[in-house]
């Protein structure tokens, strides 16, 4: 069973930090996705990594993938308000019809 | 462009009443499609999903059903609900040979009283 989990679960940060956010996955996958939900919505896709060293950069936030490690980052170059949501990671196993299986969550805070 | 409808988008409901949820894909054919819970405190659970007309797959046990009557039309049903099936219930599409990559639909908010 793919098991995927994300740590902190929980990030508090001043603007203008740098943090970096980690989601492990158990079983062997290339496909990788970061989404973002804002309070009370639904999610956005922010990123898709279908390959080992995979690097997406938008904005303040970079994604990647490291395959035979089994993990992806999220960092955030020099946090802003704008940026407080909760982060998803998901990974699709391998013959899995697309089925996503989603890390906890990363609620993220970034305080003036 | 390819657009995902889902409604309602809030519903209160008492136990042992039925549900009924739809959501309609426009702008692709033959997705993948997806229903997914996010009960309070944010983990997202898969429900069902569905490669065809008809083809539903359920991942756990549950007093809720799925039917894809159509291409781009996905519905979740209750005959009665319960309590625990309050959540936030959101559709997905995707197309498996391209990137994989799930987009969702706006989210119906339900809560069992």
């Amino acid at each position: 069973e793919l098991k995927v989990e994300q740590n902190p679960l929980f990030l508090s940060m001043q603007e203008g930090k740098n943090y970096t956010i980690y989601c492990n996955y158990s079983t062997t996958s290339d496909r990788l996705y970061w989404y973002r939900q804002d309070p009370g919505k639904s999610l956005e896709s922010l990123f898709v990594l279908l390959s080992n060293g995979a690097v997406k950069q938008e904005g303040r936030l970079m994604a990647s993938l490291d395959t035979k490690a089994r993990l992806s980052t999220l960092h955030i170059t020099a946090a802003v308000h704008d940026l407080s949501a909760t982060y998803f990671c998901a990974v699709q196993g391998g013959t899995s019809y697309g089925k996503l299986t989603f890390g906890q969550g990363t609620i993220l805070t970034v305080h003036p | 462009s390819q657009t995902i409808h889902q409604w309602p988008a809030t519903l209160v409901q008492p136990v042992g009443s039925p549900l009924s949820l739809e959501c309609t894909v426009e702008g692709t054919s033959n997705p993948n499609l997806y229903w997914y819970r996010q009960a309070a405190g944010r983990g997202l659970q898969l429900l069902f999903y569905s490669i065809g007309i008809d083809q539903i797959s359920s991942e756990v046990p549950q007093n809720l059903s799925a039917s894809r009557p159509q291409d781009r039309q996905f519905i979740l049903s209750s005959k009665k609900l319960l309590l625990s099936d309050s959540g936030f219930y959101l559709c997905a599409w995707s197309v498996v040979a391209r990137t994989g990559e799930l987009f969702f639909g706006e989210g119906s908010r339900l809560t069992v009283l």
